[in-house]
């Protein structure tokens, strides 16, 4: 079956650290991957896209890897600040498919100060 | 990238009747998508509304029951119909951006009693 997964369980970090969070999928060839950030009553942020043939994207404090052979994208965020927690979206986007993307559950992060 | 006013916020409704939520975006796009995102999952699209045309709905969804209005390029309804318990969600509106990010509204939090 087709799934998209990331980790249920809360991820606690100590402010300054890096932040990891994971997205694994299964039975999809992806033609990009998208993360998201989503505060509490709010729609989801666009935050970074990485493309199939792109093994690392990076924007300010943020990176994305995208390993399509272990189908799995791994987000970091270095020097974690309190401001960081939120949930964390992962979406694929499939090709053949111009606009829809395959969503995973989210991992919510807590970075204690 | 663009801006999505999105009302209501929430809103508690009795079984039975019909709420119509509404999306206006700040510049003109040719798709709008309606997503639903129940607590803990991941976020499910409804159906994409394109100006002209009938809405197109993915799998599981109807035209009966979450009819869509796009009467122009900046403006999209979706109304839930005849609501049951079961319809309680947040409901999302979306449009594509130019670097290939989504930009969604703040979300109604729709409660079904």
């Amino acid at each position: 079956s087709q799934k998209i997964e990331q980790n249920s369980e809360a991820l606690n970090i100590q402010e300054g650290k890096t932040a990891t969070l994971t997205c694994n999928y299964t039975n999809y060839s992806p033609a990009y991957l998208q993360w998201y950030r989503q505060d509490p009553g709010r729609g989801p942020v666009f935050l970074l896209l990485i493309r199939e043939n792109e093994k690392e994207k990076r924007k300010e404090r943020l990176k994305v890897t995208f390993d399509t052979t272990l189908k799995q994208s791994l987000f970091h965020i270095t020097a974690s600040q309190p401001a960081d927690s939120a949930t964390y979206l992962c979406a694929l986007g499939l090709y053949g498919s111009n606009y829809q993307l395959i969503w995973g559950a989210g991992t919510k992060l807590i970075i204690k100060p | 990238s663009a801006v999505i006013s999105q009302k209501p916020s929430r809103d508690i409704c009795q079984r039975g009747t019909s709420l119509t939520i509404q999306c206006q975006v700040d510049s003109q796009v040719t798709m709008m998508f309606w997503y639903r995102q129940q607590p803990g999952q991941s976020l499910t699209l409804i159906a994409t509304a394109n100006q002209g045309s009938e809405a197109t709905y993915e799998s599981g969804f109807v035209i009966d029951k979450f009819p869509i209005s796009r009467p122009n390029l900046t403006f999209s309804t979706l109304t839930v119909s005849n609501m049951s318990p079961e319809d309680s969600s947040i409901y999302l509106c979306s449009v594509s951006t130019s670097n290939y990010g989504y930009t969604f509204g703040s979300g109604t939090r729709l409660t079904v009693v």
